[in-house]
This record gives structure tokens, C-alpha cells and sequence, in this order.
């Protein structure tokens, strides 16, 4: 069965600064998707970024980037000029191809500090 | 687009009780609902997922008979509580796939806190 973990519970980063937060996975597939979502205080999951695990290429949206490495199982995000508004609970999820069911790690509560 | 909706957004019912909540795609059809369970301060536990027109498909350890699932059309996802109890409070959060996209995204609604008193 397929796991994910993130290690990290909470992280503070300075308003400005680059903040990456970590996920790991667990798979025999091949063919998977992977996501991050963000769920500020509304509580409204909202998707950050996504995946595709036969891209090699990694995805990017505006201040947003992955570093998806698949042979180490490894999908971190990577927030580059952090704002208040990026305060939230992230968290990363796991997609097998065909089944469009996802499984989510535990979160990582961000915080910013002004 | 890939809008989903979500009601009542908050509701209290009294301990025997059943509640309905529904969860609407409103600009797409969708393939597939999926319905979630969120504790405080922990991650989203999926329930079951339903398909339009078929018997939904319940993860380990869901009560079927407690948490009926109805799948009427493929805009419409229903989530009956039956003979609630204060354990049951927690907030449920629905999400909904587009047919045909491969990208495998779900759509989220924005959840309804259930308070059973």
C-alpha cells in the first residue's frame, strides 16, 4: 500500500524568505500523481501544486516549485518570498493513475512571521 | 471553473438524529465524490468514494449503515449521518473529479462542520 509522509509538523519562515517544506512516499507504481494542497484557517483546500510522475521536468507555479525526485521517493515545496498569506496547514497527497483516490500525509503547519 | 459546493456549511443536531449534507459540483459533471472526515489539527481521512448511479465504495472501518452515501446524478453527492452521537462531530469535507481529465485533480468543497449535541 501507498504511504506519505511529512516529517515536518510546523515550520516558520520570515515574511521574504524561502521556506521548502518535505514529503516522501511510498510506491511500487510507476505511473502516480502528486499534489500539494493548502487548507488556510477556512479550512478550504486549495491546490498549491501538481506532479505528474513521468514528467522529469519539475513543476513550478509563480513562488511555488517542486523538487520531485522520483527514484528517492522524494517531493518537497519550495515557497520563495513568503507572505502572510501563505500562513496554512500544506498538505502533500499521493494519486494513483486511474484511480483518482488520494492519500494524504499528516501536514505541515507553516508559519510566517511579519 | 470546478466548483463545488457544500451544505449546510455548519450544523448542529441533537444525539439520535439524522443530518443530510450535500455536496454539489456546480460547473462540471463529475466522474467520481469523494467524502472526508477531518479531525482537528489532523490530516483528511477519506470515508468512501461514489460514483454516479452505483453503490458507493466505503474505506475500512466506515460504517456503511451510519454514513449513507448517495450518489443520485453527476452533479449531486449525498452524505446522511444516521442516529448521530457526539462522536460523530467532526468537520466532512466532500471533493469531486471532472470526467475525463487526466490529471487526476479533485475539486474540493468547502466542508461543513457537524456539532452533535
Amino acid at each position: 500500500a501507498q504511504t506519505v509522509t511529512q516529517s515536518q509538523p510546523e515550520m516558520s519562515v520570515q515574511e521574504a524568505e524561502t521556506v521548502t517544506l518535505s514529503c516522501t512516499y511510498d510506491t511500487s507504481e510507476s505511473d502516480y500523481y502528486l499534489f500539494w494542497y493548502k487548507q488556510p484557517p477556512s479550512r478550504q483546500m486549495i491546490l498549491v501544486i501538481r506532479q505528474e510522475a513521468y514528467k522529469q521536468q519539475n513543476a513550478t507555479e509563480n513562488r511555488f516549485s517542486v523538487n520531485f525526485q522520483k527514484a528517492a521517493k522524494s517531493f518537497s515545496l519550495k515557497i520563495s518570498d513568503s507572505q502572510l498569506g501563505d500562513a496554512a496547514m500544506y498538505f502533500c497527497a499521493y494519486s494513483s493513475s486511474g484511480t483518482y483516490k488520494y492519500i494524504f500525509g499528516t501536514g505541515t503547519r507553516l508559519k510566517v512571521l511579519a | 471553473g470546478a466548483v463545488v459546493s457544500q451544505h449546510p456549511s455548519w450544523v448542529i443536531c441533537k444525539s439520535g438524529t439524522s443530518v443530510k449534507i450535500e455536496c454539489r459540483s456546480l460547473d462540471f459533471q463529475a466522474t467520481t465524490m469523494f467524502w472526508y472526515r477531518q479531525f482537528p489539527k489532523q490530516s483528511l481521512m477519506l470515508m468512501a468514494t461514489s460514483n454516479e448511479g452505483s453503490k458507493a465504495t466505503y474505506e475500512q472501518g466506515v460504517e456503511k449503515d451510519k454514513f449513507l452515501i448517495n450518489h443520485a446524478s453527476l452533479t449531486l453527492s449525498t452524505l446522511t449521518v444516521t442516529s448521530a452521537h457526539p462522536e460523530d462531530s467532526s468537520f466532512y469535507i466532500c471533493s469531486a473529479t471532472l470526467q475525463d481529465r487526466p490529471s487526476y485533480e479533485q475539486y474540493f468543497g468547502p466542508g461543513t462542520r457537524l456539532t452533535v449535541t
